[in-house]
């Protein structure tokens, strides 16, 4: 089976830097995702690793360790609109996601 | 740029009704998934289907039933609903296997079980 850990909830104040962990226990690895769900809406896409190292896309840094079944999310200059559920997820061979149980991110003014 | 559609999006039922919820994607995408997230809680896939004409059961598929009518619609069906399956239901897409990795997905379906 798979099981992820991330932590339950952050909080940070605006244009901080805030990092959400994740470990992950998998059978077969093909990938871990990031995506952030705003409270009602759509999970939405914010980045992928499949090989070690650091992927970066504007304000939003994503890292995988595969030797140590991690990764985590680096979310920089922190906005209000960034408060949010940010969820890990790995991959299947058939690019199923299995997800963590999110992490609360509450961004402070 | 309707990506993916699901209907309904709220559904009450009593026990023991059944129901489809639909799902389609109009970006050409090989692989469809069906979710259920409760409250506080991660997703949890209940079936995926990898291409046109397969299906697969996954983490939590009991009490639901699946068809990949085509390549753009992926139907989920629970035969006899149970209060146990309120909860919000997510249907997503993607390029699959081979394809970029990212899964789009629909409003989701807000269903409660009496």
């Amino acid at each position: 089976g798979q099981s992820l850990e991330q932590p339950s909830e952050v909080t940070a104040v605006e244009g901080a830097i805030v990092q959400i962990n994740c470990t992950y226990q998998t059978s077969g690895f093909y990938g871990l995702s990031w995506y952030q769900q705003h409270d009602g809406g759509a999970p939405t896409f914010l980045s992928y690793n499949a090989l070690d190292g650091l992927e970066e896309t504007g304000r939003f840094s994503s890292f995988l360790s595969r030797s140590d079944s991690y990764g985590y999310l680096l979310l920089q200059e922190l906005q209000m609109k960034d408060s949010a559920s940010y969820f890990c997820a790995t991959h299947g061979s058939a690019r199923q996601l299995t997800f963590g149980s999110g992490t609360q991110l509450t961004v402070l003014p | 740029n309707a990506g993916v559609t699901q209907t309904p999006k709220f559904q009450v039922l009593k026990t023991g009704q059944s129901m489809t919820l639909q799902c389609a994607q109009d970006m050409n995408h090989n692989s469809m998934y069906w979710y259920r997230q409760d409250p506080g809680m991660g997703l949890r896939l209940i079936y995926y289907s990898a291409s046109e004409g397969t299906t697969d059961k996954g983490e939590v598929p009991n009490g639901y039933n699946v068809s990949r009518l085509n390549k753009r619609e992926f139907s989920l069906r629970l035969e006899s609903a149970a209060p146990s399956q309120t909860s919000v239901y997510f249907c997503a897409s993607s390029e699959g296997p081979g394809g970029n990795n990212i899964q789009y997905f629909g409003a989701g379906t807000r269903l409660s079980v009496l």
